[in-house]
């Protein structure tokens, strides 16, 4: 069936340290990937994306990488900051195209 | 503007009450979504509008009634809630239709309590 989820609920990290957020998905949820970030009280907000004809997307500060093989993606933030410090979400297009499935979400915790 | 608008911020209703959620964008995005989010919990999608056709209703509960005045409005209107409705209410578009796999804007969201 199609499912996307998280592997870690929460993850805390020291200002200026890499962090790294992981995906996974079941087979059918397979075409398009976009990671939000959400901050408290706040909707979520689109950090990158990426298509499945790709293995890896950067933005600013961000990489996204994605593994069809073992059907894993991954959120990678350089030199992360305090203000990096929210929820961050993973969110595929099934198959069928219909709507946006969202994983469990991981809360991300930078201490200065 | 690229930015998805909610109306109001916060919302408290007693449990026979009549109210409206309110969403609106300038994006000439053609597909519409609302999600229910509980705390600490992924956005669970509601409602999709497409084209301002609703095409998909997640088998959500008659106390809950979307509506698609017109392309860039779209509202949500709330009847006989019960308090487990109480969650942060997020509105979402997207380019072209509901088929087209395209980045989803979110609105900031309507807190409502229902008491």
């Amino acid at each position: 069936g199609e499912s996307v989820g998280l592997h870690l609920p929460t993850l805390s990290v020291q200002e200026g340290d890499n962090s790294i957020i992981n995906c996974a998905y079941s087979n059918s949820a397979s075409d398009y990937f976009i990671w939000y970030k959400q901050e408290s009280g706040k909707g979520p907000q689109f950090i990158i994306d990426i298509r499945s004809n790709m293995d890896k997307r950067q933005g600013q500060r961000v990489t996204v990488l994605l593994n069809k093989t073992v059907k894993h993606l991954s959120l990678q933030i350089a030199a992360t900051q305090p203000g990096d410090s929210a929820v961050y979400f993973c969110a595929g297009w099934g198959q069928a195209g219909t709507a946006l499935i969202f994983g469990k979400g991981t809360t991300l915790s930078v201490s200065s | 503007d690229t930015e998805v608008t909610q109306t109001p911020k916060h919302l408290v209703m007693g449990m026979t009450n009549k109210k409206s959620l309110k969403c609106e964008q300038h994006m000439g995005h053609r597909a519409m979504y609302w999600y229910k989010q509980k705390a600490k919990k992924p956005p669970e999608l509601m409602f999709v509008y497409s084209y301002e056709k609703l095409s998909i209703n997640e088998s959500v509960p008659s106390r809950f009634s979307p509506e698609c005045p017109n392309s860039s409005l779209l509202n949500l209107h709330l009847h006989a809630l019960q308090p487990e409705d109480s969650a942060l209410y997020l509105c979402a578009s997207s380019q072209g239709g509901a088929g087209a796999q395209n980045e989803q804007f979110f609105g900031p969201g309507t807190r409502l309590t229902v008491l």
